[in-house]
């Protein structure tokens, strides 16, 4: 079945270590994000990615690093320059389209990861 | 940006219908309203969205007023799986600029 997958589920790290969250999808969608939520918070976006080799920030990219070399893997690196790291990390992609046009379409969503600095 | 607000929580007893508002008074006359809903600690489901025109489908309907100033989501028949937080959100046309508020944490109860 389509989908998008991120592992890993939970992750524990010790303060000052870089951490990469995986996130892939099938669903053969051009543009993927990532979101960070604090507890009882909305979702903010860290970077997003449009098409492949092309990312942009968000709003709270400070301490976080991404890559997209293929279509379907969109990975994040919360980098020790990362003040709080610790929260729930949702992967997300969609079929964009350009600003001022249509709709975006729906987003579809990982199951998440949650991340714990010790 | 279109920004919208919705009550911080709701209750609806199991069986009834739940009716969940949304303000969005600032929404321009080619954005959607989207609805999405998130189980505790899983993503974000995506439920439903429109334009001007009332909406159904097998999970919910979407009522949004004349002026597009405010919208319902409605649950008819809601269920014990249907506790969840629910966010109502305006698609400015990319999903980049789409903002996620706190949403209504519906509690359906026996």
């Amino acid at each position: 079945d389509g989908g998008i997958t991120q592992s890993p589920k939970y992750l524990f790290r010790k303060e000052g270590q870089n951490v990469t969250l995986s996130c892939e999808q099938n669903l053969n969608h051009d543009a993927m994000y990532w979101y960070r939520q604090d507890p009882g918070q909305g979702l903010r976006l860290i970077y997003y990615s449009q098409i492949v080799n092309d990312f942009q920030k968000g709003d709270i990219a400070e301490g976080y690093s991404v890559s997209r070399e293929k279509k379907e893997s969109f990975p994040l690196t919360v980098t020790s320059a990362q003040k709080n790291p610790t929260a729930f990390y949702l992967c997300a992609s969609s079929i964009e389209r350009l600003a001022g046009g249509a709709n975006t379409g729906e987003l579809f969503f990982g199951e998440g990861s949650r991340l714990t600095v010790l | 940006d279109a920004k919208t607000t919705q009550p911080t929580s709701m209750d609806c007893a199991e069986g009834r219908a739940a009716n969940l508002p949304c303000n969005h008074s600032t929404i321009s006359g080619n954005e959607y309203v989207y609805w999405y809903r998130q189980i505790h600690s899983q993503g974000p489901q995506y439920i439903i969205h429109g334009l001007k025109n009332n909406e159904t489908n097998e999970m919910a309907s979407l009522i949004i007023t004349e002026d597009r100033k405010s919208s319902t989501l409605i649950l008819p028949h809601a269920t014990l799986r249907d506790t969840a937080v629910y966010y109502c959100i305006v698609d400015p046309g990319t999903a980049s600029k789409l903002t996620f508020g706190t949403g209504t944490r519906l509690q359906v109860t026996l």
